[in-house]
């Protein structure tokens, strides 16, 4: 069974603060890696991982993607309350279909 | 990107009702998914709209309890029939797009918030 596990579950830090959210897969075909932010009720798309090592980057966000140990990570630099949200790992394993993690609650605090 | 709408945006029903979820995009796509989210869970993928054919349901999911339309390359309706309170959800509508590089994305429509009582 395919399956998406993020860690932590949740999070709370200090604006300012830096943030490591985890993501690991066990997937029969991969195809690439998603990250979104969820803030009501729409996940906004941030990221897509298709190869090993090469980080992308938006702003204070970046991620990476090791699909030798399978996993990625997101990174939020200099944390700012809006940045307050679930953020969501994915794996696409074919077309449109998306296995997603369970999410890990993010709270800045001023 | 693809800009998605999704009607009602939030609906409460009474249990036994139906409810019928309606999605537009902006660009004519090949394929629309349905996405359910229930309270404090992640996305799980409820079928796949697919256009001038019958929608293809994931496992636990059947087109009796969630009948899915799809008349053209733009629109899409999820039914959620006979409802009952654990078909309190958010439900997403889905589509995947092909960046000028190539890369597939994923976007989610806005979302409809549906409360069975």
């Amino acid at each position: 069974e395919d399956k998406v596990v993020q860690s932590p579950l949740s999070l709370v830090v200090h604006e300012g603060d830096t943030v490591t959210l985890n993501c690991s897969y066990e997937v029969t075909n991969f195809r690439s890696l998603l990250w979104y932010k969820q803030e009501k009720k729409a996940p906004t798309f941030l990221f897509m991982l298709t190869s090993s090592g090469i980080e992308k980057k938006s702003g204070r966000l970046s991620s990476i993607l090791d699909k030798k140990e399978l996993f990625s990570i997101l990174n939020i630099t200099a944390t700012q309350t809006g940045d307050s949200a679930v953020y969501l790992c994915a794996v696409r394993i074919s077309y449109g279909k998306l296995t997603f993690g369970q999410g890990t609650i993010l709270t800045v605090h001023p | 990107s693809a800009v998605i709408s999704q009607k009602p945006s939030r609906d409460i029903c009474q249990r036994g009702t139906s409810l019928t979820i309606q999605c537009q995009v902006d660009s004519q796509v090949t394929m629309m998914f349905w996405y359910r989210q229930q309270p404090g869970q992640s996305l799980t993928l409820i079928a796949t709209a697919n256009q001038g054919s019958e929608a293809t349901y994931e496992s636990g999911f059947v087109i009796d309890k969630f009948p899915i339309s799809r008349p053209n390359l733009t629109f899409s309706t999820l039914t959620v029939s006979n409802m009952s309170p654990e078909d309190s959800s958010i439900y997403l509508c889905s589509v995947e797009g092909v960046t000028s590089g190539g890369a597939y994305e994923q976007y989610f429509g806005p979302g409809t918030r549906l409360t069975v009582t």
